[in-house]
């Protein structure tokens, strides 16, 4: 069965430092990842997804994940943050049932962002 | 366009009181789906409807009925609210692409049960 786990509930940065947020996956066949971001009282925004093409994948707002197949990770990162970064991501799998796919969450991580 | 939108933004009920969740898009789209999000549990689904017509049950359907009226619109009940209920609540809905549905959010429903 696929499922995602991401690893930090909360993880806190300076201003300008490198973003790394970390989700694993595990699923019985390729998989299809994604990443989403949600600002304070909104709702869930797709940054960036994963579907067998290239592995370096790059979002919106200069994020990119990197599909790894032999460490089952997908990922999150930016080289620089800002302010404006601050928000609760997720990640999330595929999953794929008699004929149709529903999303798998992880249970997030939230990035706070300090001067 | 509007995307997804939900009603009520906020509501408050007391145990054993009813309601419904409204939501509504205007892509398009086959597949809508209900979720509720909990503190460090991420987004659990409830129900999904793949086209109209069709409900399914998602991993945490108890206690929730839903109703897909049309294309458009996708509800979601609560018959006798429990504490154990209050989330915010998310409709989504999907398009196909590239063999998957790719999922569009709305802003959620903040729903506390006293």
């Amino acid at each position: 069965a696929q499922s995602v786990t991401q690893l930090g509930s909360h993880v806190s940065v300076s201003e300008g430092a490198l973003v790394l947020l970390r989700c694993n996956y595990s699923s019985s066949v390729p998989p299809y990842l994604f990443w989403y971001v949600q600002y304070p009282n909104q709702g869930l925004q797709l940054l960036l997804k994963y579907t067998s093409a290239a592995t370096l994948v790059k979002g919106i707002n200069g994020f990119e994940a990197e599909f790894k197949k032999s460490e089952t990770s997908f990922h999150l990162t930016k080289p620089s943050a800002h302010m404006s970064d601050a928000a609760e991501y997720f990640c999330a799998v595929i999953l794929f049932s008699g004929g149709y796919n529903k999303l798998i969450f992880g249970a997030g991580t939230r990035l706070a962002v300090h001067p | 366009n509007a995307g997804v939108t939900q009603t009520p933004k906020f509501q408050v009920l007391k145990t054993g009181q009813s309601m419904t969740l409204q939501c509504a898009q205007d892509m398009n789209h086959n597949s809508m789906y209900w979720y509720r999000q909990d503190p460090g549990m991420g987004l659990r689904l409830i129900y999904y409807s793949a086209s109209e017509g069709t409900t399914d049950k998602g991993e945490v359907p108890n206690g929730y009925n839903v109703s897909r009226l049309n294309k458009r619109e996708f509800s979601l009940r609560l018959e006798s609210a429990a504490p154990s209920q209050t989330s915010v609540y998310f409709c989504a809905s999907g398009a196909i692409s590239g063999g998957y549905n790719e999922q569009f959010f709305g802003p959620g429903t903040r729903l506390t049960v006293l």
